[in-house]
């Protein structure tokens, strides 16, 4: 199995900008979690799905963030407008029902100068 | 509202030493206590544990849940520079709407001189 597959692996981008992360979990879990990372905060959720349905989304900072799963193989999450203090490392998670661990993608490193 | 706290947040020791990692939560339903390891990249997993009591072990490293006062310990013995890492805990929950959730502490920072 390729494990859970994240794009890209580095954004940059202007202040005011669209940001998309993309995420393909492992194939039959049932589980899709977005999280983020920073020194300050460490890993925090910010959404996650059950069999495409968002089931938790109290984690989204504000109405900028949004999340989609729109088919059991892919996930977005868009930023719009970004902003600077939205800097991080974005990583998307996946699982099986029956608890499961968590399998992790590689990340992706966000920028917003 | 889930919460987990580590400690120490960080933690400098030598080759050889044993160190102790831990981890206290608050869950409305708790269903597994989970470890994990961060290097560079991704976590990537270490333990699960869902009983009181039974000692999880995978060579030098091993974990303990305490259901009763809240908290897990994550020890390593014999440490070698290659266990350098983040180490991170959550929990799970089972209970309503949370089914499922994962909630991650801040991560132990753990620095192993040669």
């Amino acid at each position: 199995d390729a494990g859970v597959i994240q794009s890209p692996r580095h954004e940059v981008t202007e202040m005011g900008q669209e940001v998309t992360l993309r995420c393909k979990p492992i194939s039959g879990h049932d589980y899709l979690f977005w999280y983020r990372q920073t020194m300050m905060r460490g890993l925090e959720l910010l959404i996650y799905f059950n069999n495409n349905v968002p089931i938790d989304d109290s984690g989204m900072p504000e109405d900028r963030f949004s999340a989609k799963m729109p088919n059991a193989s892919f996930s977005t999450l868009k930023i719009q407008p970004s902003e600077p203090r939205d800097s991080a490392v974005y990583f998307c998670a996946s699982r099986s029902m029956g608890g499961a661990p968590l399998h992790f993608g590689n990340g992706t490193r966000l920028t917003v100068t | 509202e889930d919460k987990v706290v580590q400690s120490p947040l960080s933690l400098v020791v030598h080759e050889g030493d044993t160190v102790t990692l831990n981890c206290s939560y608050e869950v409305t339903n708790f269903r597994s206590l989970l470890w994990y390891k961060q290097e560079k990249k991704a976590p990537t997993f270490l333990f699960m544990l869902t009983s009181s009591g039974i000692e999880k072990k995978s060579g030098r490293l091993s974990s303990i849940l305490d259901k009763k006062e809240l908290f897990s310990i994550l020890n390593i013995t014999a440490t070698q520079t290659g266990d350098s890492a983040v180490y991170l805990c959550a929990v799970e929950s089972a209970g309503g709407t949370s089914y499922g959730k994962l909630t991650f502490g801040q991560g132990t920072i753990l620095t192993v001189h040669p």
